[in-house]
């Protein structure tokens, strides 16, 4: 892997389902895993940022875990919301201050 | 408020003059980047700094330069914008050089260049 990929680029669940997607990037120089929740017509907001292998972080209904080792995080949502429809960005930072955005999965969360 | 603040939020300009997006912050953040965004494509780096006087590129800073002369502010300067810089662009800040510390986006400025 030489960028972050995300993967589905593209998802749709009915209200209730639950659902994961996949950040996966470069294991070497890695130093820190970002998930952030961008709505339509709003600026990105912060989720999660992972650090350590085997990392795993929540927030109400939404979930992380981290990988370093084989280069992957999942981000779970538990009982998906019309709410959480939204775009689901990972990045991968640097040391040195570089950051590398994946582009993105989708949800969209019919009522 | 702690706040990332971006302007103008809307441009339409035309090819070859000269344009700047400011970015402030309140936060007291040394870490301040500039991304891009394309449909289809995530965020893209152009340029980030890390503290006062210290600026670095990003994946895509071809045709962008930037300042860091106080801590706050972080402005975007494009000095012969061409239509291929038609985009969204954010300016973000984080507290401590990005990497473990998540960034604050501002609201983003959508610039058309015609």
């Amino acid at each position: 892997i030489l960028n972050v990929e995300q993967s589905p680029q593209s998802l749709h669940v009915q209200e209730g389902d639950s659902t994961n997607f996949t950040c996966s990037f470069p294991s070497s120089n890695f130093y820190a895993l970002h998930w952030y929740r961008w709505e339509t017509a709003k600026s990105p907001e912060a989720l999660f940022v992972m650090t350590l292998n085997g990392d795993e972080k929540k927030k109400g209904r939404i979930s992380a875990t981290l990988n370093t080792k084989e280069g992957y995080s999942y981000l779970y949502i538990k009982g998906s919301q019309p709410e959480d429809s939204a775009t689901y960005l990972c990045a991968t930072n640097t040391n040195a201050g570089k950051s590398t955005f994946g582009d993105g999965t989708t949800l969209t969360v019919k009522p | 408020e702690a706040q990332v603040t971006q302007n103008p939020r809307y441009l339409i300009t035309v090819t070859g003059k000269k344009l700047t997006v400011t970015c402030s912050q309140n936060m007291n953040h040394e870490y301040m980047s500039w991304y891009r965004q394309d449909p289809g494509l995530g965020l893209r780096q152009i340029y980030y700094s890390m503290n006062v006087e210290v600026t670095d590129k990003g994946d895509v800073p071809e045709g962008y330069k930037v300042s860091r002369k106080e801590k706050r502010n972080f402005p975007l300067i494009l000095e012969s914008p061409s239509p291929n810089q038609t985009s969204l662009y954010f300016c973000a800040s984080s507290l401590q050089k990005g990497s473990n510390q998540p960034q604050h986006f501002g609201d983003g400025t959508r610039l058309s260049i015609l």
